[in-house]
């Protein structure tokens, strides 16, 4: 079967500080992992990775995918209130179908 | 370009009552996706469509039904409404060119509830 699992479910730190979110990944014909944020309403888009390309970085937000360990992590560094969200973590296989992590729930506290 | 748009932004049904949700995209995608988020369980797949007049289960397909009414629209229908379809449902589409073709953009959800 087909899975996502990402960790932690749930993180509160402190304005500032530097987070790391886990994803791993166990799927049959993997094309990509992407990362969304989710706010209040509907996903948006962070990152795609692939084969071709491990890293990406934008700003603050980092990413990188170990196909290796079929996993990847999201970094934040200087976090702050606004990058309070739901984070989610998708794997494209073919079909254009993702299966999708539980999200980590991260809070950033002034 | 207004994206994925989605309606209603919010229902509530009894038991045993039928709605069909919409959803409209204008980014000319081939593909578009319906999905249903429950608390601690991401997003899980009902129904996807490939390409125009294509169909196709997805995870949890039992109680829902699909039209791909053409490229832009998409809606799903509950027939026979039951309290386990209390869910936010998300509808999404992809497509384009190279890798970009599996990147899925987001409408802004109905969250729907059954009594």
């Amino acid at each position: 079967e087909d899975k996502v699992v990402q960790s932690p479910l749930s993180l509160v730190v402190h304005e500032g500080d530097t987070v790391t979110l886990n994803c791993s990944y166990e799927v049959t014909n993997f094309r990509s992992l992407l990362w969304y944020k989710q706010e209040k309403k509907a996903p948006t888009f962070l990152f795609m990775l692939t084969s071709s390309g491990i890293e990406k970085k934008s700003g603050r937000l980092s990413s990188i995918l170990d196909k290796k360990e079929l996993s990847s992590i999201l970094n934040i560094t200087a976090t702050q209130t606004g990058d309070s969200a739901i984070y989610l973590c998708a794997v494209s296989q073919g079909a254009q179908k993702l299966v999708f992590g539980q999200g980590t729930r991260l809070t950033i506290n002034p | 370009n207004a994206g994925v748009t989605q309606t209603p932004k919010f229902q509530v049904l009894k038991t045993g009552q039928s709605m069909t949700l919409q959803c409209a995209q204008d980014m000319n995608h081939n593909s578009m996706y319906w999905y249903r988020q429950d608390p601690g369980m991401g997003l899980r797949l009902i129904y996807y469509s490939a390409s125009e007049g294509t169909t196709d289960k997805g995870e949890v397909p039992n109680g829902y039904n699909v039209s791909r009414l053409n490229k832009r629209e998409f809606s799903l229908r509950l027939e026979s409404a039951a309290p386990s379809q209390t869910s936010v449902y998300f509808c999404a589409s992809s497509g384009g060119q190279g890798y970009g073709r599996w990147t899925q953009y987001f409408g802004p959800g109905t969250r729907l509830t059954v009594l």
